[in-house]
């Protein structure tokens, strides 16, 4: 079945370095959409990309779709202490009634040493 | 501001009850889901509705099933809890090919 894999699986950073997490589907993707939790807290949409090779940013945060429409990726500029939390990409599951069915990766774990 | 709603935000039961978790979206959405999350196993779909009434199971369903019969309100049962089934839940609406939101969630702890 389909598959999202993100990598690393857990990051440690120093406040002020630049981080970046990868995530890779299996199969050609309509679209991505990017999620962060914080500790103790759900998943909150931060982005959705659509077309191939795409870019967009959100202050610090620079989102990218691959050209093949495969892979993504997620820049963080200059991490701060409210960076922490986990990451997680999400495509939509392929075949079959979708209806806005989501296949996750497992996230990336971000951790930022102040 | 779009919002959704779990009733419990921690829950304790014992082995062999039967447990409701209920779900309220009040942005008339016409998804709903039920996952649930696991250190190190990501999130998980339990189940998912498109329309009232309407359910598909997800990955995970055994030991689970649901009720729809409002298009804001998803019900989450467990049948007969197991310790097991001890896990975060999050209740979760979109619409297709839009952004999903996510409820608060319920730490559901089985004894």
């Amino acid at each position: 079945g389909q598959q999202v894999m993100q990598i690393p699986q857990y990051q440690h950073v120093q406040e002020g370095e630049d981080f970046t997490t990868y995530c890779n589907s299996s199969t050609t993707l309509s679209n991505i959409q990017w999620y962060k939790q914080r500790p103790g807290g759900h998943p909150v949409f931060l982005i959705q990309l659509v077309k191939s090779g795409e870019v967009k940013k959100q202050k610090r945060l620079t989102f990218q779709f691959g050209e093949a429409k495969k892979n993504s990726s997620l820049h963080i500029t200059a991490t701060q202490t409210t960076d922490v939390g986990t990451y997680f990409c999400a495509g939509p599951r392929a075949g079959g009634t979708s209806y806005g069915k989501l296949t996750f990766g497992q996230g990336t774990i971000l951790t930022v040493h102040p | 501001d779009v919002k959704v709603t779990q009733s419990s935000r921690y829950l304790v039961k014992r082995t062999g009850e039967k447990v409701f978790l209920e779900c309220v979206q009040d942005m008339d959405h016409e998804n709903m889901f039920w996952y649930r999350q696991d250190p190190g196993l990501g999130l998980r779909l339990i189940y998912f509705s498109y329309d009232v009434k309407m359910k598909e199971k997800g990955d995970i369903p055994e030991g689970y099933s649901v009720s729809r019969e409002k298009k804001e309100r998803f019900s989450l049962i467990l049948e007969s809890a197991s310790t097991n089934q001890t896990s975060m839940y999050l209740c979760a609406s979109s619409n297709s090919g839009r952004a999903i939101f996510f409820g608060p969630g319920t730490r559901l702890t089985v004894l």
